[in-house]
């Protein structure tokens, strides 16, 4: 079946430093891949995405891209502010109905 | 344009109680999912409406869950009877268009305790 493995945290690092988290996958097929965000108090917001190998995503300063050699989407961000502090989440879409499936979550914690 | 809402955002209840658990997507948006996450573990597909109807529900642990949407606007999540596995947070998510092309608006979450 269809798997997302991510990085354990808390990820703490301080203020801009490169920020990598890890996520690799099992699926068949070709899924979309995304990465999810969660601030404090709020719900999951949407940071990136990517629909096919070779694709990269990118959105505020983070970036990921779709390796199906590698089966992975890592994270990256060149210099982290406090205000990237919140739980990460990878997630994939395996299929044509847009359901999700998600990594356990990374929580980042970004001090000054 | 207002976002996923939820309610209510925290519930507390004793096992063998019942709870209804609501969900308002945004205005328009056909489908309509419901995930939980477990005790700090994945965030886990329960279930997926387009308007009204039963897309996919595969991912409902059991037949204490029902989830309706009727006249294709709000959702309910109703346990019954709860148990103590069943704490957690209940997400809420909507989008326009279903496929992985399309974003989905995630609601801020229903926090669920079984005691």
């Amino acid at each position: 079946g269809n798997s997302v493995t991510q990085m354990e945290g808390p990820v703490t690092l301080s203020e801009e430093a490169f920020l990598t988290i890890n996520c690799t996958y099992t699926a068949t097929g070709y899924p979309s891949l995304f990465w999810y965000v969660q601030y404090p108090g709020e719900g999951l917001q949407l940071l990136l995405k990517a629909t096919k190998a070779d694709d990269k995503g990118s959105n505020k300063g983070f970036e990921a891209t779709y390796r199906k050699e590698t089966t992975s989407f890592h994270l990256e961000k060149g210099s982290v502010q406090v205000s990237d502090s919140a739980v990460y989440f990878c997630a994939l879409s395996p299929d044509s109905w847009g359901k999700l499936q998600f990594g356990a979550g990374t929580q980042v914690v970004v001090t000054p | 344009e207002a976002g996923v809402t939820q309610f209510p955002s925290h519930s507390v209840i004793e096992k063998g109680q019942t709870v209804t658990l609501r969900c308002d997507p945004i205005s328009g948006h056909d489908n309509l999912y419901w995930y939980r996450r477990v005790m700090g573990k994945e965030i886990k597909f329960l279930l997926h409406f387009v308007k009204e109807s039963k897309q996919d529900e595969s991912g409902m642990p059991n037949n204490r869950f029902l989830a309706e949407r009727t006249g294709g606007t709000y959702s309910t999540l109703k346990v019954q009877p709860a148990e103590l596995e069943d704490s957690g947070v209940y997400f809420c998510a909507s989008s326009s268009k279903a496929g992985g092309l399309n974003e989905q608006f995630f609601g801020p979450g229903t926090r669920l305790t079984v005691l």
